[in-house]
C-alpha cells in the first residue's frame, strides 16, 4: 500500500505562508497526490491535487518536485480557520487509499 | 449542491449487537469509500464501492460488511459488535474509480458499551 511520510506538527504564525511538506517513497508514475485537511468534529475536506505541475486553486498552492518524492502544500497566509490535520495520499487507480498520521498545523495568533 | 450526508451522526450500541451506517452521495457520484477513524489508528480504509460492486476492500475482519444501491447510496454494516469498534465512521464518495478528489461526509460516531 502507498505510504506518505509528514510531519507530525507544525506551527505558524497568522498571515504568515505554510509549507506543509510530505515524502512519497513508493509513489509510482500514474499516482496521483492528493491533500486533504480535517478540522475538528468534521470529516476532512479536499484541498488540491495534482500530478507533475505545481498546482494552484482558491484554497491553496501543490508543489510537486521533479521526481515526485515529496511534495509541499503552501497555505499562502494562514489564518486562525486552517488550523487542523492536514493528509498527504497518493491516489491510485483502484482507489486503496492510505491516509498517514498527518501534520496537526497550529495557528499562532 | 448538497455534500455526503451520513446518518446517523451519532450511535450507541452494546457489544454482539450489529448496526448499519448509511451514506448519501453527491448527486452524479458513483463511488462510495467507507474509512474508520480512532485516535490510535487515524484513518483507516474499510472499503469501496462502485456501481454497487465492492471494488476494494482493507484490512478489517468478515464483520464489516457494506453495499451499494443503484442510485449510489451505500450502507456499511457491522455485526457482532466489539469494544474496539468503537470510532468515528466516515463515508467518501467521488465521481469515478480512480484518482478523483473524494468528498467527505462528516461521519457516523459509533460507541459501543
Amino acid at each position: 500500500d502507498a505510504k506518505t511520510t509528514q510531519p507530525n506538527s507544525m506551527e505558524s504564525n497568522e498571515e504568515e505562508p505554510v509549507h506543509l511538506p510530505c515524502n512519497h517513497s513508493t509513489i509510482s508514475g500514474t499516482d496521483y497526490i492528493h491533500w486533504y485537511r480535517q478540522l475538528p468534529s468534521q470529516g476532512p475536506e479536499y484541498v488540491i491535487h495534482g500530478l507533475t505541475s505545481n498546482v494552484n486553486n482558491r484554497m491553496a498552492s501543490l508543489a510537486i518536485a521533479e521526481d515526485r518524492k515529496s511534495s509541499t502544500l503552501i497555505l499562502h497566509r494562514a489564518t486562525l480557520r486552517d488550523a487542523a490535520v492536514y493528509y498527504c495520499i497518493e491516489a491510485r487507480g483502484y482507489q486503496k487509499v492510505t491516509f498517514g498520521t498527518g501534520t496537526k498545523l497550529q495557528v499562532i495568533p | 449542491k448538497a455534500g455526503v450526508t451520513q446518518t446517523p451522526r451519532y450511535l450507541i450500541k452494546t457489544r454482539g449487537q450489529q448496526v448499519t451506517l448509511s451514506c448519501s452521495p453527491i448527486s452524479g457520484h458513483r463511488s462510495v469509500s467507507w474509512y474508520q477513524q480512532t485516535p490510535g489508528q487515524g484513518l483507516q480504509f474499510l472499503f469501496e464501492y462502485f456501481s454497487e460492486t465492492q471494488r476494494n476492500k482493507g484490512n478489517f475482519p468478515g464483520r464489516f460488511s457494506g453495499r451499494q444501491f443503484s442510485n449510489s447510496r451505500s450502507e456499511m454494516n457491522v455485526s457482532t459488535l466489539e469494544l474496539g469498534d468503537s470510532a468515528l465512521y466516515l463515508c467518501a464518495s467521488s465521481l469515478e474509480q480512480g484518482r478523483q478528489p473524494q468528498h467527505f461526509g462528516d461521519g457516523t460516531r459509533l460507541s459501543i458499551l
